[in-house]
């Protein structure tokens, strides 16, 4: 099994761009979730899905979309990308229904200019 | 909502010491408790769990134990080696139905020093 894949590594955008970033996992889990990592604020919840067809918002879900059409992929939209949304985007997944034991992504790095 | 604290934000341990992280977290209801160590450029990866249905648990070098009482949880690591510096990150889950969702701390900057 490859896990939870992401795609891409690093992006640049201005400000104002859009774009998607890619989320993939193999193992069938149900439950997916996007966090943003910036330095001395942890990890924090932007979205997250407990299955296909079902999203909701987590923490910080201002400026970005989700969608999930089928049980592998979870992509995350950034609608008009700010200075504000540069950080590292992990995504997850989970065996469980309520997002227990999430195994993460590589990680994308984003900067905003 | 569920807040987690934790410190201390870095910490600096000789080789062969142990080291300590404490997590405090406020939602009584929370029932599950994540460790996850991210060394530099890595992902998280969880490397111990515990649920609140238990006070301690152990695995070789690393133990985790839960105060449910005064809502704390704390993470150890014994005989420290090179390969243990890392940022570490504690979690506290909460099972409020329509809102289940891991919540993390700040993280701890552990290096050991050789």
């Amino acid at each position: 099994n490859a896990g939870v894949t992401q795609t891409p590594k690093f992006q640049v955008l201005k400000t104002g761009q859009s774009m998607t970033l890619q989320c993939a996992q193999d193992m069938n889990h149900e439950y997916m979730s996007w966090y943003r990592q910036d330095p001395g604020m942890g990890l924090r919840l932007i979205h997250y899905s407990v299955g296909a067809g079902i999203t909701d918002q987590g923490e910080v879900p201002n400026g970005y979309n989700v969608s999930r059409s089928t049980t592998e992929d979870f992509p995350l939209r950034l609608l008009s990308a700010a200075p504000s949304q540069t950080s590292v985007y992990f995504c997850a997944s989970s065996p469980t229904a309520g997002g227990l034991e999430q195994y993460f992504g590589p990680g994308t790095r984003l900067t905003v200019t | 909502g569920e807040n987690v604290e934790q410190h201390p934000s870095t910490l600096s341990v000789q080789e062969g010491d142990s080291a300590v992280i404490k997590c405090t977290y406020s939602d009584s209801a929370s029932n599950y408790f994540p460790w996850y160590k991210q060394e530099l450029g890595k992902r998280p990866q969880l490397i111990i769990d515990i649920r609140s249905n238990v006070g301690e648990k152990k695995d070789q070098r690393i133990a985790v134990t839960l105060n449910k009482t005064a809502k704390h949880f704390s993470l150890h690591i014994t005989e420290t080696q090179p390969e243990d510096s890392a940022v570490y990150f504690c979690a506290a889950f909460s099972p409020n139905f329509g809102n289940e969702k891991l919540t993390f701390g700040t993280g701890t900057r552990l290096t050991i020093i050789p």
